[in-house]
Formats: structure tokens, sequence, C-alpha cells
């Protein structure tokens, strides 16, 4: 079975200045996928970022970047230049193939509660 | 835009009723998702269906069922409400049939459910 930890239960950042959020993978398949969602107070899941296991390059969104060690197993997400609308839960998720159908699904980890201050 | 609405934000039920949340997506997407989500345990999976009918048991099952008769709506069932199930529910929904999808689930906004 597939385990996704965030380390980091809650994360305080200045505006502007950037911020690392952690996330550890653990699985056994070759082919998966990471993403990274945005849940402000408000509730609503905000998909942000993707990153394959076969892709050469670290993913890029806008101020969003995906730093993927690998061999580490780690996929942290790197907010640069933070605002104070970043203040939200942040989840890392990865993909797992289901064993015995076409169709997959998403196991998150608990999340990390970023606040962003003035 | 994809849009997946949940028929209701906030929802109040008591012990022992028969609870029914729907979710309908407008996108086509051949894939549904319920999930609960508790404070410090991130999203569970309840649920997931990935054809018309079709459905598969996610890692908390138990106390729910769940109904696809239509592509484009997916809903949750407890069968007898219980007091543990209090706890925001989430429905998602995502393109593809592929398991190696690199395409994103997409969220509804959330119910909040409370059982007396």
């Amino acid at each position: 079975a597939q385990k996704i930890t965030q380390t980091q239960p809650g994360m305080f950042v200045q505006e502007k200045e950037a911020v690392t959020l952690d996330c550890t993978y653990d699985t056994s398949d070759q082919s998966y996928g990471l993403f990274w969602y945005k849940q402000p107070s408000s509730g609503e899941m905000i998909f942000l970022i993707y990153q394959g296991s076969y892709d050469e390059q670290n993913a890029t969104e806008g101020r969003y970047s995906l730093n993927f060690q690998k061999a580490r197993k780690s996929a942290n997400l790197v907010i640069s230049a933070s605002q104070l609308g970043d203040s939200a839960m942040y989840f890392c998720a990865m993909r797992e193939a289901h064993p015995e159908t076409s169709g997959s699904r998403l196991t998150f980890g608990e999340g990390t509660q970023l606040t962003v201050n003035p | 835009d994809v849009k997946v609405t949940q028929s209701s934000r906030y929802l109040v039920k008591r012990t022992g009723e028969k609870v029914f949340l729907e979710c309908v997506q407008d996108m086509d997407h051949e894939n549904m998702f319920w999930y609960r989500q508790d404070p410090g345990l991130g999203l569970r999976l309840i649920y997931f269906s990935y054809d018309v009918k079709m459905k598969e048991k996610g890692d908390i099952p138990e106390g729910y069922s769940v109904s696809r008769e239509k592509k484009e709506r997916f809903s949750l069932i407890l069968e007898s409400a219980s007091t543990n199930q209090t706890s925001m529910y989430l429905c998602a929904s995502r393109r593809g049939q592929s398991r190696w999808s690199n395409q994103p689930q997409h969220f509804g906004d959330g119910t909040r459910l409370s059982i007396l």
C-alpha cells in the first residue's frame, strides 16, 4: 500500500518570502504521480501542480514548483513570493493504480496548514 | 471549467436515519470519488467509481454505500447514520480511464454533515 507523509502540521512564512512544504512517499510502483492541492478556509480543494515519476524536469506552475527527488522519495512544494492569499491547508497526494480494474485513485497526506504573515 | 456540485453545503441528521449525499459533475468524467475529511487525518477515500454502475471500495467503506446509475451523478448513502460519521464529505471527479492518468481530480465544495 502507498503512503504519503507530511511531517509539518503547521508552517509560518512572512509575506514575499519563499516557503517549502515537505512531502515524502512510499511506493513499490515504478510509475506513479504526485499531486499538490490547496484548501482555503472556505473548503474547496484546488489543484496546484502535478509531477509524474518519469518526468525528467521538476514541475512548475507560476509561483509553485515541485522539488522532486526520486531517490529520496520526496516531492516538496515550493511557493515563491508568498502572498496573504496563500494561507491555507496544503495536501500532497499520490496516484495509485487499482490492481484489478483500469481505474486509479489518490492517497492523501495529512496536510500542512500554512499561515502567511504580513 | 469543471463543475462538481454537491447537493448540500451543511446537513444535520439524526442517529439511525438513512442519509443521501448527492454529487453531480458536468464534464462527462468517467471517474468519481467520495472522501471524508477529518482534522489530522487528511482525506480518506470511501468509495470510487470508474464507470457507470461500477464501484470500488476505498479505505473506509464500512457504514456507507454508493450508487452510480448515470455518468454525471454519484450518490453516497449512509445506511444508518451514526455520530462517528459526523464529518466533511468531499466529492471529486476525474477525466480519463487510464490507470496512469495525470489528470487531476476536481472537487466539489464539500458537505459538512452533523449526526446528532
